[in-house]
């Protein structure tokens, strides 16, 4: 059964507006971490943002917070001000249990588009 | 610090033949994950060592894919025979084992087998 869901394949944003790029998951274990990585063209995976379960305030990292609601299993990202840099691919995934280690699952994907 | 580093970067083989993928994670990285995308779809789970251990090894698609991991450092993925559906990009990462931090990932390498 699919675990990560991403239903937006590509998604377009004009330059410096904010953009919500959709995850949903699916888990039955109480612990766990949600994380966003992003994959420009160049190819190399790009750790972004982390949420745990537990954790009672969205996660944020500069222009990128995580937008978690528990009850509906959704960890959207939210990137701000969207530069042209910002043009890539992006993953939501989830790693099951407390301790690091445990391996993580991947989404489909998000190709983020920025307009000038 | 240097980050995870894998090689080759891309690799064109003939169907039958075997290929050998290295991975070398960040120093002092106890935990070495290996990910495959096949195009288009999600980034799969592989294998995962902790240290030269396998710790899962339960995304291993069949026989044909061998992962090593010697004396704990750089890790190895072969396959053989290579099968047309073996193509894809795989990915390498480690990780220090802290529950909040992403994985560190490698840039990949781009298998095409034709």
């Amino acid at each position: 059964a699919q675990k990560i869901t991403q239903t937006q394949p590509g998604m377009f944003v004009q330059e410096k507006e904010a953009v919500t790029l959709d995850c949903t998951y699916d888990t039955s274990d109480p612990s766990y971490g949600l994380f966003w990585y992003k994959q420009p063209s160049s190819g190399e995976m790009i750790f972004l943002i982390y949420q745990g379960s537990y954790d009672q305030q969205n996660a944020t990292e500069g222009r990128y917070s995580l937008n978690f609601q528990k009850a509906r299993k959704s960890a959207n990202l939210v990137i701000s001000a969207s530069q042209l840099g910002d043009s890539a691919m992006y993953f939501c995934a989830m790693r099951e249990g407390l301790t690091g280690g445990f391996k993580t699952i991947f989404g489909a994907g998000t190709r983020l588009f920025v307009k000038a | 610090e240097a980050g995870v580093t894998q090689f080759p970067s891309h690799s064109v083989i003939e169907k039958g033949q075997t290929v050998t993928l290295r991975c070398d994670p960040i120093s002092g990285h106890d935990n070495l994950y290996w990910y495959r995308r096949v195009m288009g779809k999600e980034i799969k789970f592989l294998l995962h060592f902790v240290k030269e251990s396998k710790q899962d090894e339960s995304g291993m698609p069949n026989n044909r894919f061998l992962a090593e991991r010697t004396g704990g450092t750089y890790s190895t993925l072969k396959v053989q025979p290579a099968e047309l559906e073996d193509s894809g990009v795989y990915f390498c990462a480690s990780s220090q084992g802290m529950a909040n931090y992403g994985y560190t990932f490698g840039s990949g390498t781009r298998l095409t087998v034709v």
